[in-house]
This record gives structure tokens, C-alpha cells and sequence, in this order.
């Protein structure tokens, strides 16, 4: 059973479209995150939502816009895509823990490529 | 802003040697750390973490080493296998807030 899974694996569009990715994860976890590896391979957060509520929003374009229907989704539409969108974004979950730090689990990721 | 550092892009290791992989910080407030290995199109699996309170933790083959007063800590895998080939970060964070910083990643070879 996938832990933290991601559809699709691979988007290819064009500029100006707007698409979807889609996640789940089916560890019981009560944080979800979305983050970009961009082309020099450097992993960045995005957002992260807390039982559907959002948390954290770094900076993004407002074109990126999260949403978490249950606890154990989170999904991201991106408006208007440009090129600069072209990376890898992964989603991932954690479990808030007693003794502090939370480990994330990661997806396998989606390929975005703009044309 | 680069909180985060892995100073070496590549590394390459004998099979059965030991292979030793740094990562420094800039933030103390940081107070999690954490090591994920990455193979080619997947996502970023777990390895080992470490809390501030404890300076070494050991899970099998993988110690991680913490020197909080160098803002430093080290993977070291003994003994290196081919399937530990993989690019390897490492992450922080702040108690209480969920946010992960990663480094840039050390890609780790290991020679058969």
C-alpha cells in the first residue's frame, strides 16, 4: 500500500493552461504538505495544511492555490501556468509528535513540464 | 538565504567502507534533523533523525552525529552498499512549526 501517493506522475501542458495534482496519504496523518524541487534540485515548501486548515504559505504566486477537502488530501491547482512552474512537486504528510519533530513521508512526485 | 548547507555535491565511496556525508546549518533555532535518501523519479524516502537534546542516534547501518555547538551534523553508513548509491539530504526544523529546510543534496556513489 502507497503511503503518500501523487497523481499524475507526469503533466506535460501548455502555457496559460490551468491543471491539477492530486494527492492522498493513508497514514493517518493530521499535516499535509506540498513543496517544488525546482532544476537545480533544491527542495522548497510550499504549503503545508493542519486537519484542512492552511498553516504554512511561502510566498507562492497566488496562480497556486491548495485545497484540502479531508485530512487526508491535498490537492493544488496552479492557474495560468508559466514556464518558471516547470519542476517537480512532491507532496508529503506528517504526525505531530509529544517529544517534538515530525517526520515527513513523501510522495513519488509529478513531473510538470510548460511548453 | 541558504540555512541549510551540503558542501559537497558528490561523493564516492568503496563498497563496504564507511561513507560519511555533512550537512551545516545557520539557523539555532533549529532544533529536528533530519536525513532522506533519494533515488532517480521517486520521492525523498526517511533514513534517521535527531533531536537537539541528543548528539548521536543510531539506526543500523546509519548513525547520524549531532554537534550543535558547530551547527553540524553527519550521516555515516557502515558498511557502504551499492543500493546506498543515492542523493541524500539533509532537512531542519523548529519545534512547532511543521516547516522542513533542506539542503541541496550530496549525491553518494558507491563503487562495487
Amino acid at each position: 500500500d502507497t503511503a503518500v501517493s501523487q497523481t499524475p506522475k507526469y503533466l506535460v501542458t501548455q502555457m496559460g493552461n490551468d491543471k491539477s495534482i492530486k494527492c492522498e496519504q493513508n497514514l493517518g496523518h493530521d499535516t499535509m504538505y506540498w513543496y517544488k524541487q525546482d532544476s537545480k534540485k533544491f527542495l522548497k515548501i510550499m504549503f503545508s495544511y493542519n486537519n484542512k486548515e492552511l498553516i504554512i504559505n511561502e510566498t507562492v504566486p497566488n496562480r497556486f492555490s491548495p485545497k484540502s477537502p479531508d485530512k487526508a488530501h491535498l490537492n493544488l491547482h496552479i492557474n495560468s501556468l508559466e514556464l518558471g512552474d516547470s519542476a517537480v512537486y512532491f507532496c508529503a504528510s506528517s504526525q505531530a509528535g509529544t517529544s517534538g519533530g515530525e517526520t515527513q513521508y513523501f510522495g513519488p512526485g509529478t513531473r510538470l513540464l510548460v511548453l | 538565504d541558504q540555512q541549510v548547507k551540503q558542501n559537497s555535491p558528490s561523493l564516492s565511496v568503496q563498497e563496504g567502507r564507511i561513507s560519511i556525508l555533512n550537512c551545516d546549518y545557520t539557523n539555532s533555532m533549529f532544533d529536528y534533523f533530519l536525513w532522506y535518501k533519494k533515488y532517480p523519479a521517486e520521492g525523498p524516502t526517511f533514513l534517521i533523525s535527531i533531536s537537539s537534546i541528543k548528539d548521536k542516534n543510531e539506526d543500523g547501518r546509519f548513525t547520524v552525529f549531532l554537534n550543535k555547538s558547530a551547527k553540524h551534523l553527519s550521516l555515516h553508513i557502515v558498511p557502504s552498499q551499492p543500493g546506498d548509491s543515492a542523493v541524500y539530504f539533509c532537512a531542519a526544523s523548529v519545534w512547532g512549526n511543521e516547516k522542513l529546510t533542506f539542503g541541496t543534496g550530496t549525491r553518494l556513489t558507491i563503487i562495487p
